[in-house]
């Protein structure tokens, strides 16, 4: 995104790899989490969402996983394509279903 | 998209000058939200509404007042604007009737107080 980009931890994979990026959220009464992707200069994009009664959910090759123990989300992208390059950050929904945001993981898809 | 537009899309104004942004939407959800994104931040919640004339504080609200006089409209007023409040201000939505579901976003407001 415009602001986000300084500073990120980021992640480089190639064309056709799987990729897995990771968040750790802070609330364990937190029950539904969302993930987003966000490309240069536009807004954040909504991917996939999960709540708190499930451990896995899937959609159009993307994948997340949550781990409420130890309070771990991550989101798996099959077969990254140049595309996916962007930002991505996880936000969870915490007390009076006020949402809260990681600052983000850069993903460099290499061809 | 969620129907979601917002104005200006860039901005540059003095310091001490009143801005005000405005997010339109098309869709009648009840929740609206105000944030801000900054390098090393990610993305701060400023003000949310839950219904006309219903706003509450986020967690970065100081020195920033909306007001939401229609369901369709949520505006954001930097009464006096400051260098510390250059950034990129996004409006969003949130499907869920109790602010509780997808949340989906504007395309962003680039504002720059010098």
């Amino acid at each position: 995104g415009e602001s986000v980009g300084l500073h990120l931890p980021t992640l480089s994979v190639q064309e056709g790899d799987n990729s897995i990026i990771n968040c750790a959220y802070s609330n364990s009464a937190s029950d539904y989490f969302i993930w987003y992707k966000q490309e240069s200069g536009k807004g954040p994009q909504f991917i996939i969402d999960i709540r708190s009664n499930m451990d896995k959910r899937q959609g159009q090759r993307v994948t997340v996983l949550l781990n409420k123990t130890v309070k771990h989300l991550s989101l798996q992208i099959a077969a990254t394509q140049p595309g996916d390059s962007a930002v991505y950050f996880c936000a969870e929904m915490g007390n009076f279903n006020k949402f809260y945001f990681g600052s983000g993981t850069k993903l460099n898809v290499k061809p | 998209d969620a129907g979601i537009t917002q104005s200006p899309r860039h901005k540059v104004t003095e310091t001490g000058t009143p801005v005000t942004l405005r997010c339109h939407q098309t869709e009648n959800h009840r929740y609206m939200y105000w944030y801000r994104q900054d390098p090393g931040h990610g993305l701060r919640l400023i003000h949310y509404s839950y219904g006309v004339k219903d706003t509450d504080k986020g967690e970065v609200s100081d020195g920033y007042s909306v007001s939401r006089s229609k369901t369709e409209d949520f505006l954001l007023t930097l009464e006096s604007a400051t260098s510390s409040q250059t950034s990129v201000y996004f409006c969003a939505i949130n499907t869920g009737e109790q602010g509780d579901n997808e949340q989906f976003f504007g395309p962003g407001t680039r504002l720059t107080v010098l």
